[in-house]
């Protein structure tokens, strides 16, 4: 039973464009969420996150929108770079209770120049 | 400024041998996690270290996984007679303190990428 989903698998999107990314969970006892991006070879890089009390978080060319009674979070892209290209993990954690981070199975973003 | 550092960063084994994997945290973090990543899978969790608590073995696959973690900082990671299916990325996590909440942001090591032959 995955609680985290990440139903693309893959996405391609052009040089200065949008990119969006998007992740869907079951537990509604998350309430908090985060986004990693891993390229290959490396361990991810934290990249935003956002706390239930928000329903958006910004931070430079990154957005992450919560949408909490779809169970649904999206992160935004803009302008998309080719250096942006990587697997990107959305996760997501109760702070009462468990501690561990519950991960989908990702998106390979490829931004084309 | 180390971040996490793991090793090997890679390592070839025989089924049915023992593996180790090392972990350093970030020093000062006082909570550390296990994960690994199999082919096409995401971050499947392992195990979790908080300080001098017992540590929370609920996501290891197996009896043939272990972990310790001494004087708080390094951890290793053991596996026992592996098995093909062990073939993954072991990635370890570390966090200034333990939970799921906000500041509490989990920092990856980049990985040992174990393959079983």
């Amino acid at each position: 039973d995955q609680q985290v989903k990440q139903n693309s698998p893959s996405l391609s999107v052009q040089e200065g464009r949008i990119s969006i990314l998007n992740c869907d969970y079951t537990n509604s006892m998350f309430d908090y969420f985060l986004w990693y991006k891993k390229y290959p070879a490396e361990g991810p890089t934290f990249l935003i996150s956002i706390s239930s009390i928000k329903d958006k978080n910004e931070d430079g060319r990154f957005t992450v929108f919560l949408n909490k009674s779809a169970k649904h979070l999206s992160l935004h892209i803009v302008p998309s770079q080719p250096g942006d290209s990587a697997v990107y993990f959305c996760a997501a954690s109760a702070s009462s209770g468990t501690y561990k981070y519950i991960f989908g199975t990702g998106t390979r973003l490829k931004v084309l120049a | 400024g180390a971040g996490v550092s793991q090793s090997p960063s890679n390592k070839v084994t025989e089924k049915g041998k023992d593996v180790e994997l090392r972990c350093d945290p970030i020093s000062g973090h006082t909570a550390l996690y296990w994960y690994r990543q199999s082919l096409g899978q995401g971050l499947e969790f392992l195990i979790y270290f908080q300080g001098n608590s017992a540590p929370d073995k609920s996501g290891l696959p197996s009896d043939r996984f272990s972990a310790e973690r001494t004087g708080g900082s390094v951890s290793t990671l053991t596996i026992q007679r592996t098995q093909q299916e062990d073939s993954a990325v072991y990635l370890c996590a570390s966090s200034l303190q333990a939970g799921g909440g906000r500041g509490k942001t989990q920092y990856f090591g980049p990985g040992t990428r174990l393959l079983v032959l």
